[in-house]
């Protein structure tokens, strides 16, 4: 059981929009920030989102994240085949003192 | 651009420890980050296994945390996680990561993952 909640799947069509959220509560999302990860298994995770809503450099502006009280989402429009992978919400948990992830969810493009 | 490998065995006994090794390159270990173990057992999610600063500072996930040590050796700019009396349910792909110490912090450097399963 993950201490943030991503629902396991979600779908779109090729040039559509997928919305991925991310829920925790106050001692970890409601009061730190989030970044987001793009994971195909076996290989290195990739940094999408840092900061709630930054991307690092080289990530296209078809990644975005946003954050409302103990909940985030990362929004992928315009989506493409390549886009197929995992996706995992992160941040500090102040009372675990400790990294929490979000059990990730799969994104597949119909 | 930091490049992280990892290394160790591939199989480790039940009741065995588990130990790893992840090799820096591209920025000094003493610089100011946090260098971290997070793992993914088969078709499950991404877990956070702990990190450790170059002054010996640590931070461990609670519920691994009887049982893991995380060290930094840094004349040979690697670090290492150790975890003890292992069983089938630490099977799993481990990777190693870089965190930035300047908030607000995330992971934006990996390894590749390197399979580890316990089993006799």
């Amino acid at each position: 059981q993950s201490v943030l909640t991503q629902p396991p799947s979600v779908s779109a069509a090729p040039g559509q929009k997928a919305t991925i959220s991310c829920s925790g509560s106050t001692s970890n999302i409601g009061n730190n920030f989030v970044s987001w990860y793009q994971h195909l298994p076996g290989t290195a995770p990739k940094l999408l989102i840092h900061a709630n809503n930054k991307r690092p450099s080289g990530i296209p502006d078809r990644f975005s994240g946003s954050k409302s009280g103990t909940s985030a989402t990362l929004d992928i429009t315009g989506v493409q085949t390549g886009d197929e992978a995992d996706y995992y919400c992160g941040t500090w948990d102040d009372r675990l003192a400790g990294w929490v992830l979000g059990g990730g969810t799969k994104l597949t493009v119909l | 651009q930091v490049q992280l490998q990892e290394s160790g065995p591939g199989l480790v006994k039940p009741s065995g420890t588990l130990s790893l090794t992840c090799i820096v390159s591209g920025d000094s270990i003493n610089s100011n980050n946090w260098w971290s173990w997070f793992r993914q057992p088969p078709g499950k999610g991404l877990e956070w296994i702990g990190e450790i600063y170059h002054s010996g500072n640590t931070n461990y996930n609670p519920s691994l945390k009887s049982r893991v040590t995380i060290s930094v050796d840094k004349s040979k700019k690697q670090f290492s996680v150790k975890l003890s009396s292992v069983t089938a349910a630490d099977t799993a792909v481990y990777y190693c990561a870089h965190r930035p110490v300047a908030t607000p912090s995330h992971f934006d450097y990996w390894g590749q993952g390197t399979l580890v399963t316990v089993s006799s």
